[in-house]
């Protein structure tokens, strides 16, 4: 069954830390696509990053990057340098096809603090 | 601008009376979603749609009801509201790859529902 394990419930780091938000995932399917999104305090769900299972590579983005490792069925999200614009919760989703290829399975997210 | 739009934003109702949530997305998506988001359980998809007059289930659907008459439009429909649906509820649409597989979802801005 397809299941997205979001272990971290909330972090609190220093501002200009660098803090990594881990996330693990399920799926009996060999394709399929991991996202993260983005919660800021106002509500809004924000797109970050999107990738398939055949693209192991991994993905930076200004101060942030993404390590996706099937060997650990992980796609782990860093964020270098942190902001107090960063604080949000953040949400790591998964979507396969051996259930269907219309689901999508969110975590139950990781809400991150940034402290000035 | 490229937008789902959901109405109402704040709703608060009373046991049994029916109720509807529209959502409306001007991107002519071909995939539709409801969640809802409580805490610590992250955002758990309620009905989900790939096309006009396809919908489905998802993980959490007891309780409400869904139609796609029109590209644009999937309202949920409350028929007789508990207050255990007491919640957030995103609406969201995405474009597809051949049906399979998904792009970013777009996400409107949330209905806060309160049932007593």
């Amino acid at each position: 069954a397809q299941k997205v394990t979001q272990a971290q419930t909330e972090i609190s780091v220093v501002e200009k830390e660098d803090v990594t938000l881990d996330c693990v995932y399920e799926t009996r399917d060999t394709t399929y696509y991991l996202f993260w999104y983005k919660q800021p305090p106002s509500g809004e769900l924000v797109f970050l990053i999107r990738r398939n299972s055949f693209d192991e590579q991994n993905e930076i983005s200004g101060r942030y990057s993404w390590n996706f490792q099937k060997s650990t069925s992980s796609f782990n999200f860093t964020i270098t340098a942190s902001q107090v614009v960063d604080s949000a919760v953040y949400f790591c989703a998964l979507s396969d096809l051996y259930s269907s290829a219309s689901k999508i399975i969110f975590g139950s997210g990781t809400r991150l603090s940034i402290r000035p | 601008e490229a937008q789902v739009t959901q109405n109402p934003r704040y709703l608060i109702t009373v046991t049994g009376k029916k109720l509807t949530v529209t959502c409306s997305q001007n991107m002519n998506h071909e995939y539709m979603s409801w969640y809802r988001q409580d805490p610590g359980l992250g955002l758990r998809q309620i009905y989900y749609s790939m096309n006009v007059e396809v919908t489905d289930k998802g993980d959490v659907p007891e309780g409400y009801k869904v139609s796609r008459k029109e590209k644009r439009n999937f309202p949920l429909i409350l028929e007789s509201p508990s207050p255990n649906q007491t919640s957030l509820y995103f609406c969201a649409s995405s474009s597809t790859e051949g049906g399979v597989g998904f792009y970013e979802q777009y996400f409107g801005p949330g209905t806060r529902l309160t049932v007593t």
